[in-house]
C-alpha cells in the first residue's frame, strides 16, 4: 500500500508570490492533517480536513488555506509568501475511526524556501 | 490547551548505552500518547503509541509507558545502535480527535 504522497519535493518561491501544495493520503484514509516544521517554532498544526470538511484549524494566518477533494486528495496553499513561510510542510492522513489514538501517517514533506 | 514537554537535546550517546528521553505532558481531557521519529530529510514516522493509562508502546526495542499519575510518556531503549541516530519528538492527541500537539523534540546522536 503507498504511503502518504507529497508534491513537489521541494521548491523555491519569491516572497509575494502564492504556492500551492498537494498531498495524496493511503487509500482508504479519509482524514488528511498538514503541519509546518521550522527550526524556529518545531512542528505546528495547519489544519484538519476529514470528508472535504475543514475540522480543525491551527492559529495561521489567513493567508494559509487549504482544501479537500472528494478523493480524499488534498492542496494546501499560501498566498502572498513571507520569508517566514520557508518551512517544512507535512502532510498526514489516518483512517479516521473515533475514539483514541487513530494512527496518523505522515509524508516526506514539501521543503518551500521564501527567497 | 494542550502541550507537550521533551527533554532538552542534543542527546549523545555510545552504541550499546541506555536511552531514555523524558517526555511530560498537559492535556485537559484524555488523550492518546505518540512517539515519532524523524530521520534526516524524512518526514516523521510512528514509533510507538499508547491510549490509556499504564498502556506500553513498544516498538524496534523502544519502550514507553503511558503514566497517567506523572502525566509522562518516557522514551526508553536498552541498547542504541548508529541507525537510531535521528530526531525524536513525543506527541499526543485529544480523544477523537486527528490534531496532534507536538514537544519540540530531541536530536539523538549514536556514536560508534
Amino acid at each position: 500500500k503507498a504511503g502518504v504522497t507529497q508534491t513537489p519535493r521541494y521548491l523555491i518561491k519569491t516572497r509575494g508570490q502564492q504556492v500551492t501544495l498537494s498531498c495524496s493520503p493511503i487509500s482508504g484514509h479519509r482524514s488528511v492533517s498538514w503541519y509546518q516544521q521550522t527550526p524556529g517554532q518545531g512542528l505546528q498544526f495547519l489544519f484538519e480536513y476529514f470528508s472535504e470538511t475543514q475540522r480543525n484549524k491551527g492559529n495561521f494566518p489567513g493567508r494559509f488555506s487549504g482544501r479537500q477533494f472528494s478523493n480524499s486528495r488534498s492542496e494546501m496553499n499560501v498566498s502572498t509568501l513571507e520569508l517566514g513561510d520557508s518551512a517544512l510542510y507535512l502532510c498526514a492522513s489516518s483512517f479516521e475511526q473515533g475514539g483514541a489514538g487513530n494512527t496518523i501517517y505522515f509524508g516526506e514533506g514539501s521543503w518551500l524556501t521564501v527567497v | 490547551g494542550n502541550s507537550v514537554t521533551q527533554m532538552e537535546g542534543p542527546v549523545t550517546l555510545s552504541e550499546e548505552a541506555f536511552l531514555t528521553i523524558n517526555c511530560t505532558y498537559t492535556a485537559t481531557g484524555y488523550p492518546s500518547l505518540f512517539w515519532y521519529v524523524q530521520y534526516p530529510g524524512e518526514g516523521l514516522q510512528l514509533l510507538l503509541k499508547a491510549t490509556k493509562a499504564d498502556d506500553k508502546g513498544s516498538n524496534k526495542g523502544f519502550e514507553a509507558t503511558y503514566r497517567k499519575e506523572t502525566t509522562s510518556f518516557h522514551l526508553e531503549k536498552g541498547s542504541v545502535q548508529v541507525s537510531d541516530s535521528a530526531v525524536y519528538f513525543c506527541a499526543l492527541s485529544d480523544f477523537g480527535n486527528e490534531k496532534l500537539t507536538f514537544g519540540t523534540g530531541t536530536r539523538l546522536t549514536i556514536i560508534p
